[in-house]
């Protein structure tokens, strides 16, 4: 099973600020099938980034993925109000599918 | 627009059993791969199981293997889970998920309390 090792555990940043989301897994993701979810409280997550680095329909230009193999990185290039939630990864490279535990991203 | 609908939550006793269903609307149905995640209260996202299109390969996570089952009916568009043997760590919202490179498309989740 791969695990997905996301860090920080909580980003406290201000509006404006660009965040870094870090998503590490303990073996290489089979064709860098990673994908980026973020959830608000209450309700349920939704896709931002899958393929590593392909944003979702619909998905603002200041979301944007990188990274191959076994790093994998999120980034917010400039946090609007609505950003701040929680954000994880998922890789579906390989059986069983796995997430990481998130990352919180709070207001500062 | 993809729609996905999950029914069937509630409270459960210990040992006791529920299926869960969810219905999915605006896309061709039998041609996605569909998962079952929960997230336990205050807690992160948890992959369960996935079902091809066809039904033809399945996967579990090791938590729920040989106690839920998820299966499928196309004609019906709707997506099941049965859950047996539930535990108290099996309380969360349960979601099913559309699959395509990642689950692309979330149900609004239903609730399943295991409690005596």
């Amino acid at each position: 099973e791969i695990v997905l090792t996301q860090s920080p555990g909580t980003l406290s940043l201000s509006p404006g600020d660009r965040a870094t989301l870090s998503c590490r897994a303990s073996q290489s993701v089979s064709n860098n099938y990673l994908a980026w979810h973020q959830q608000k409280p209450g309700q349920a997550p939704r896709l931002l980034i899958n393929g590593a680095s392909r944003r979702a329909t619909g998905i603002p230009d200041r979301f944007s993925g990188s990274g191959s193999g076994t790093d994998f990185t999120l980034t917010i290039s400039r946090l609007e109000p609505e950003d701040f939630a929680v954000y994880y990864c998922q890789q579906y490279g390989s059986s069983p599918w796995t997430f990481g535990q998130g990352t919180k991203v709070e207001v500062k | 627009q993809v729609q996905l609908v999950e029914s069937g939550g509630g409270l459960v006793k210990p040992g006791g059993s529920l299926r869960l269903s969810c219905a999915g609307s605006g896309f061709t149905f039998s041609d996605y791969y569909m998962s079952w995640v929960r997230q336990a209260p205050g807690k992160g996202l948890e992959w369960l199981a996935y079902i091809t299109g066809g039904s033809d390969k399945i996967y579990y996570a090791d938590s729920v293997k040989g106690r839920f089952t998820i299966s499928r009916d196309n004609a019906k568009n709707s997506l099941y889970l049965q859950m047996n043997s539930l535990r108290a760590e099996d309380t969360a919202v349960y979601y099913c998920t559309r699959d395509n490179y990642g689950s692309d498309h979330w149900g609004q989740g239903t609730l399943v309390t295991v409690s005596s």
